[in-house]
């Protein structure tokens, strides 16, 4: 079976630009929740979807947007790029049974270099 | 508000020692209880995970018991090997007001390194 695939792995983009990271969850799991990584601040929560709604947000500004398509695939977005956005961004994954998570399935991660 | 506290890293130990990490939570209502373990340049694995009062959670050597009375979930591994050596974080999951929830709230990381 299939782990979560996050692409790309690597990204370096310049200060004001956007970018679009994706995440693939494994098949039949349909909640699939964002993290950011870094030295700093260590693992925060961005946000999570289920059946293509927001189901929770962190406390990031409006430059850090998602989105969750049909077939549980999901995007996220970050615009007017700022030095500080560099991180590496986990995707998870859950499947949901008798409305409860289970445990979360962690991608590779997307390693964003703003500069 | 939910919160982790996880010991300071770095834990250095020589191989077959005994490792224990600490970790306490904070959390309203009746949290789940996780370990992750990261190695350089990977994303987060689960280690183990427990989701009530006293169960305890297993894998690969490692456990952990959740203590409500004392809201702890220590790691613990009787002998450590060398490919022991990467992140470990503790995490907590709990119900928000809409429901179930996926929202993992981490610990800071400890960073284990097993000498041989």
């Amino acid at each position: 079976k299939a782990g979560v695939t996050q692409t790309p792995r690597y990204l370096i983009k310049t200060r004001g630009q956007q970018v679009t990271l994706s995440c693939s969850p494994i098949s039949g799991h349909r909640s699939v929740s964002w993290y950011q990584q870094t030295p700093g601040q260590g693992l925060q929560f961005l946000f999570e979807y289920f059946s293509e709604t927001q189901r929770n947000k962190g406390n990031f500004p409006g430059r850090f947007s998602g989105r969750q398509f049909s077939n549980s695939r999901s995007e996220m977005n970050v615009s007017t790029l700022e030095l500080g956005d560099s991180a590496l961004y986990l995707c998870a994954s859950s499947l949901v049974y008798r409305g409860q998570n289970t445990e979360a399935f962690f991608g590779q991660g997307t390693r964003l270099t703003v500069v | 508000g939910n919160s982790v506290t996880q010991m300071e890293g770095p834990v250095t130990l020589s191989e077959e020692a005994f490792l224990t990490i600490n970790c306490t939570y904070t959390a309203t209502g009746y949290p789940s209880l996780f370990w992750y373990v990261q190695y350089p340049g990977e994303g987060l694995q689960l280690l183990l995970k427990a989701t009530k009062a006293d169960d305890k959670g297993s894998n690969k050597g490692f456990e952990a018991t959740y203590r409500k009375e004392t809201t702890s979930f220590h790691l613990e591994k009787g002998s450590v090997q060398v490919s022991d050596s990467a992140v470990y974080f503790c995490a907590l999951s709990a119900p928000g007001y809409g429901g179930a929830t996926n929202k993992l709230i981490f610990g800071t990381g400890t960073l284990l390194a097993v000498q041989p």
